[in-house]
């Protein structure tokens, strides 16, 4: 089973500013592996899918990149709407596997 | 727009059974894999089943197998989820999801609450 680690847990950053994720995974996922965000009292929602991939409608300032153990989810000028909990997922191998979140504040 | 209303949460007791219910709309239902996932405060989000378009195939985590059962109804537009022996464990928010892999479009969830 594939046990996926982000860091920081937390992450402290302002409007404006560059924001980057890390997402590690146990063993390989190749690039099956995806972005989600969570704002307070929602549901998750899609927002980078095979490593790279922007879901529809998600604006251009949300990027990922990796492949095997290794992804970054980048987002270039937070936005307030960004301050919110991120998680990654493999879906390389049964079962999929979320990671634990990551919390942008500010 | 894609649309996905669960409904069926609640209270229920250890070893006790719910069936969750999932309305969708605003894709063409048939042609899509579904999935649940659940929620937890402390175990984060976890996957708790998938159903193919044509429900020819259905797959579970260890954690849920052989006590829920996954399946759809292509011509009500509905995906369903029964749980049965249910434990305290089993106390998440879960969402129906369009998807098999990554997940595209969550409902906005529905509580199971499992305790005595």
């Amino acid at each position: 089973e594939i046990v996926m680690t982000q860091s920081p847990a937390t992450l402290s950053v302002s409007p404006g500013e560059r924001a980057t994720l890390s997402c590690r995974a146990s063993q390989s996922v190749s690039t099956n592996l995806a972005w989600y965000q969570q704002r307070p009292g929602q549901a998750p929602r899609l927002l980078i899918y095979d490593a790279y991939t922007r879901a529809t409608g998600i604006p251009a300032r949300f990027s990922g990149s990796g492949s095997g153990t290794e992804f970054t989810l980048t987002i270039s000028s937070l936005q307030s709407e960004d301050f919110a909990v991120y998680y990654c997922q493999q879906y390389n191998s049964w079962p999929q596997a979320f990671g634990q979140g990551t919390k942008l504040e500010i | 727009q894609v649309q996905l209303v669960e409904s069926g949460g609640g209270l229920v007791k250890p070893g006790g059974s719910l069936r969750l219910s999932c309305a969708a709309s605003g894709f063409t239902f048939s042609d899509y894999y579904m999935s649940w996932v659940r929620q937890t405060p402390g175990k984060g989000l976890e996957w708790v089943s998938y159903i193919t378009g044509s429900s020819s195939s259905v797959y579970y985590p260890d954690s849920v197998k052989g006590r829920f059962t996954i399946s759809r109804d292509n011509a009500k537009n509905s995906l369903y989820l029964q749980m049965n022996s249910l434990r305290v464990e089993d106390t998440a928010v879960y969402y129906c999801v369009v998807g098999g892999s990554h997940f595209d479009y969550w409902g906005p969830g529905t509580l199971v609450t499992v305790s005595s």
